[in-house]
């Protein structure tokens, strides 16, 4: 059982937006930790997406498309995908921190987008 | 360049230990902020944090499964070690060992172990 909860699946046409939720707690995402996000393509290991650092300002690492973008508010963050593209189907997690958990790491369950 | 691998055995028997290496280059374990973090992911299910140990030897463990797993690192070697007892077949996935900054920003490709009955 994930700490993170995500929604099992979304979709979209090709050009249009789609967004991911993540939500967690007011130890988790609640309590100011950074979110970071992931996309694993099938058949490959993750790969970060987006990240938060100091401040919680979300930098995306290079080669990643501006596309991709994502926020946070109260227990809950989002991972945002503008002028959706057959390559972006994949299945997306966010991970976080939990102070409840003896400082473990958390991950959604994970999303599978579905390009239609 | 950043690089890490995972090595191990690629079959076990229930109630065996497996005992996986994350071998790293392009960082070194001693490094401040460093971190290098195990992950495992059931074939078709989601992934799973399993344990995570700092430059200055803090670890930290999932709470779900720290009785049985024991993360340790050999600086000299550029080695992670991740052991996990008991094992089961549920525990049947591909284990990955990835470097940690801001977020998880380089994988090994994993390595698939199965747990025979």
């Amino acid at each position: 059982q994930s700490l993170l909860t995500q929604p099992p699946s979304v979709s979209g046409a090709p050009g249009q937006t789609v967004t991911i939720s993540c939500t967690g707690s007011s130890s988790s995402i609640g309590a100011g930790y950074d979110v970071h996000w992931y996309q694993q393509l099938p058949g490959t290991a993750p790969k970060l997406l987006i990240y938060s650092n100091t401040y919680s300002h979300t930098n995306r690492p290079s080669g990643v498309p501006d596309r991709f973008s994502a926020s946070k508010s109260g227990t809950s963050a989002s991972l945002a995908i503008t002028g959706l593209q057959a390559e972006d189907e994949a299945v997306y997690y966010c991970h976080s921190y939990d102070s409840a958990l003896s400082g473990s790491e958390v991950f959604g369950g994970g999303t599978k987008l579905t390009v239609l | 360049q950043i690089t890490l691998r995972e090595s191990g055995p690629t079959l076990v028997k229930r109630t065996q230990t497996l005992t996986l290496t994350c071998s790293i280059s392009g960082f070194s374990l001693s490094s401040g902020g460093v971190a290098v973090g195990w992950f495992r992911q059931p074939p078709g299910k989601a992934l799973e944090w399993l344990a995570l140990i700092y430059w200055d030897d803090e670890k930290r463990y999932s709470p779900s499964l720290k009785t049985r797993l024991t993360i340790t690192k050999d600086t000299a070697r550029n080695q992670v070690v991740l052991t996990l007892t008991n094992m089961d077949p549920v525990d049947t996935a591909t284990y990955y060992c990835a470097h940690r900054n801001s977020g998880y920003g380089h994988w090994g490709q994993g390595t698939l172990v199965t747990v025979s009955s």
